[in-house]
């Protein structure tokens, strides 16, 4: 059972707007912890999405966008495009015994 | 560019002690705020952080995990090695190796490895 909780899977059409939440608790995310976001596609490493909840690396479209409020955090896909299917993790850090870096369960992103 | 590459056994038996080799170029483990980090995946699971030694040598791990484990750097080498004791087949996994920039707040890893799958088995 991971720290972060993730909703197991998302789906939408081609165009449309999907997000995807991670929920953390007041020792990770609410206490002020930057989250980061990954996307894997199937068969392949992580490759980091966001970082510093809201910033993205260079090549990154900016179709993906994310945020931070509370104890929880949210990655927004727009203009949603077959190339998007695979499964996104959040990450943040943990001060309590649970782990340091923690990643949330994942999130498989189905395009319909 | 920054690479990196898992290299180990791909089947070790249980109890036994896994050893896994991260090589990279692009960075130097000693420029001031870097660091390297394990993140291990079951087949069709989540991923799992394990460990992380920085510049200085400050390592950090997985509270869960941390009487099995140990990270080593060789600067010179650009490597980091980690062990792991008493492995068990619920071990079998993708192990990666990432890269891990310098920041002011928390660790985020970017690139990472292309990942090295190791199975626990008799």
């Amino acid at each position: 059972q991971s720290v972060l909780t993730q909703p197991p899977s998302v789906s939408g059409a081609p165009g449309q707007r999907v997000t995807i939440s991670c929920t953390g608790s007041s020792s990770n995310i609410g206490a002020g912890y930057d989250v980061h976001w990954y996307q894997q596609l199937p068969g392949t490493a992580p490759k980091l999405l966001i970082y510093g909840n809201s910033n993205r690396p260079s090549g990154v479209p900016d179709r993906f966008s994310g945020s931070k409020s509370g104890t929880s955090a949210s990655l927004a896909i727009t203009g949603l495009q077959a190339e998007d299917e695979a499964d996104y993790y959040c990450q943040s850090y943990d001060s309590s015994l649970s782990g340091l870096e923690v990643f949330g369960g994942g999130t498989k992103l189905t395009v319909l | 560019q920054i690479t990196l590459k898992e290299s180990g056994p791909t089947l070790v038996k249980p109890t036994q002690t896994l050893t896994l080799t991260c090589t990279f170029s692009g960075f130097s483990l000693s420029t001031s705020g870097v660091g390297v980090g394990w993140i291990r995946q079951p087949p069709g699971k989540a991923l799992e952080w394990l460990a992380l030694i920085y510049w200085n040598d400050d390592k950090r791990y997985s509270p869960s995990l941390k009487s099995r484990l140990t990270i080593t750097k060789d600067t010179s080498k650009n490597q980091v090695v980690l062990t792991m004791t008493n492995m068990d087949p619920v071990d079998t996994a993708t192990y990666y190796c990432a890269h891990s920039p310098p920041t002011v707040t928390t660790n985020w890893f970017d690139p990472w490895g292309q990942g090295t799958l190791v199975t626990v088995s008799s």
